[in-house]
């Protein structure tokens, strides 16, 4: 069972609002990584991390913003939430160690921008 | 980016017999694979890797299959059960994927019928 914890688990917000989706991992993993996942659809990579003060955009265009001040911690913010915003959100992490890239992932923080 | 896709996007099995999810991807340049199970609600949850050095992997009832020469891969699952049915997704990694990230296809839903 992987340790990597996301809160909070539901999330129904109205819109402008500013959010924060927290995840956290206790396996001292380098890498980190935030998917959207739409239901019953594939997950894009939208923000990761090779370590502390490290953040890339992913594939996927995002509006979101991500940090990483400390290695178990990486966090994603909304400054306003929109409708178009309302999807699940999916956080890893992995071993830094190139090919063999196992990411163990959270149980997820479903959004609803109402 | 690449594309990652799977043949079928649901597959009816009875319990007992056995499952196989196949994948297509691709990116010739693709030098790892993983297989990950997602269950309703919960973040994806890793099964079986292989890397492109290899053309068969296997592990505790689950054989994953690589052909390079016509980019496929394959999940074969032995006497499928009940806890089985979920959703699958294939995903690939390589350098040119953002330092190793990896790319999912789309999902394969797995029914497993009494």
């Amino acid at each position: 069972e992987a340790d990597i914890y996301q809160t909070p688990r539901y999330l129904v917000i109205g819109t402008g609002k500013k959010i924060t989706l927290e995840c956290s991992q206790t396996m001292g993993h380098d890498k980190m990584y935030w998917y959207q996942q739409d239901p019953g659809m594939e997950l894009h990579l939208i923000h990761y991390s090779y370590g502390v003060n490290s953040t890339e955009k992913g594939d996927l265009s995002s509006e979101s913003t991500v940090s990483r001040i400390r290695t178990e911690h990486f966090p994603l913010t909304l400054e306003s939430a929109r409708p178009s915003h309302t999807s699940q959100y999916l956080c890893a992490s992995s071993e830094y160690g190139g090919a063999k890239n196992i990411q163990y992932f959270g149980a997820g923080t479903r959004l609803s921008v109402l | 980016g690449e594309s990652v896709g799977l043949h079928l996007p649901t597959l009816s099995v009875q319990e007992g017999d056995n499952s196989i999810i196949n994948c297509a991807y691709s990116n010739s340049a693709s030098d790892y694979f993983i297989w990950y199970k997602q269950e309703s609600g919960k973040g994806p949850q890793f099964i079986i890797d292989i890397r492109s050095n290899m053309d068969k992997r296997q592990g505790q009832r689950v054989t994953v299959l690589l052909n390079k020469t016509v980019k496929h891969l394959s999940l074969q699952i032995a006497a499928t059960q009940p806890g089985d049915s979920a959703v699958y997704f294939c995903a690939e990694s390589s350098l040119s994927n953002s330092g190793y990230a990896l790319n999912f296809g789309k999902g394969t839903s797995l029914l497993v019928t009494p």
